[in-house]
């Protein structure tokens, strides 16, 4: 079992939903990130979170909106998605120590098909 | 930006066989990562490195800083070993200060047959 957990784990959703992606995490982690992995790529990144705060948006399009309410849990919200972003959509944490190198936990992944 | 490349992309061996999988990347780093990744999706981190060589059961990582290379050792291999390795490099300095943005290589599918 992962120690981020991410819901739902499986999402189906029309062009014209809107819905949202969960991650939650309980180790004390303040770093927090959003990944998109197409099949047989690697992840790529598309947010990351700092103390709550939003770090990183690797230009990635508003249909997406990332939200950290707490230092616990990640949203991502999603709306007027197209096709093409049908994905595994990939949540992680990590502690931050600024020049210290941690890993990343990640969670098992919410796989999402645009209809 | 770093480029991160992996070989092989594909590898099919059987069980038993000791398993290399390397990595090199282009510019200077703070720690390199090797990840697991099952066709589930889920990914585990194998092993974080900035210097020298770790081992954890089967598994052993080095890491040649110098020459900016890494490779993923797998010892008596056997089909649960079955998965996607990833190698991620973390890169150095300020830019990175309060995260841990990772480059990712385009893995290597290991397949062991009984």
């Amino acid at each position: 079992d992962t120690e981020v957990t991410q819901t739902p784990k499986h999402l189906v959703m029309g062009m014209t939903n809107k819905k949202s992606l969960k991650c939650e995490q309980h180790m004390g982690h303040r770093a927090m990130y959003w990944y998109k992995q197409k099949a047989k790529k690697p992840p790529e990144l598309m947010f990351v979170y700092s103390y709550e705060k939003l770090s990183i948006n690797e230009s990635v399009p508003s249909r997406f909106s990332p939200e950290c309410p707490n230092s616990s849990l990640l949203n991502l919200h999603l709306h007027a998605l197209q096709p093409e972003d049908s994905a595994l959509y990939l949540c992680a944490s990590s502690q931050t120590t600024g020049v210290l190198n941690q890993p990343q936990h990640f969670g098992d992944g919410t796989r999402l098909s645009i209809l | 930006k770093n480029e991160v490349e992996q070989s092989p992309q594909n590898l099919t061996a059987q069980e038993g066989e000791f398993i290399t999988i390397n990595c090199s990347y282009s510019v200077g780093i703070s720690a390199l990562h090797w990840l697991q990744q099952h066709p589930g999706g889920g990914i585990v981190s194998l092993f974080m490195l900035s210097s020298g060589k770790k081992k954890h059961g089967r598994l052993i990582a080095t890491i040649n800083i110098q020459e900016k290379h890494s490779s993923l050792h797998i010892t008596a291999s056997h089909p649960r070993d079955s998965a996607v390795y990833i190698c991620a490099v973390r890169e150095g300095g300020l830019s990175n200060f309060g995260n841990e943005k990772l480059t990712f290589g385009t893995g290597t599918r290991l397949t062991i047959i009984p």
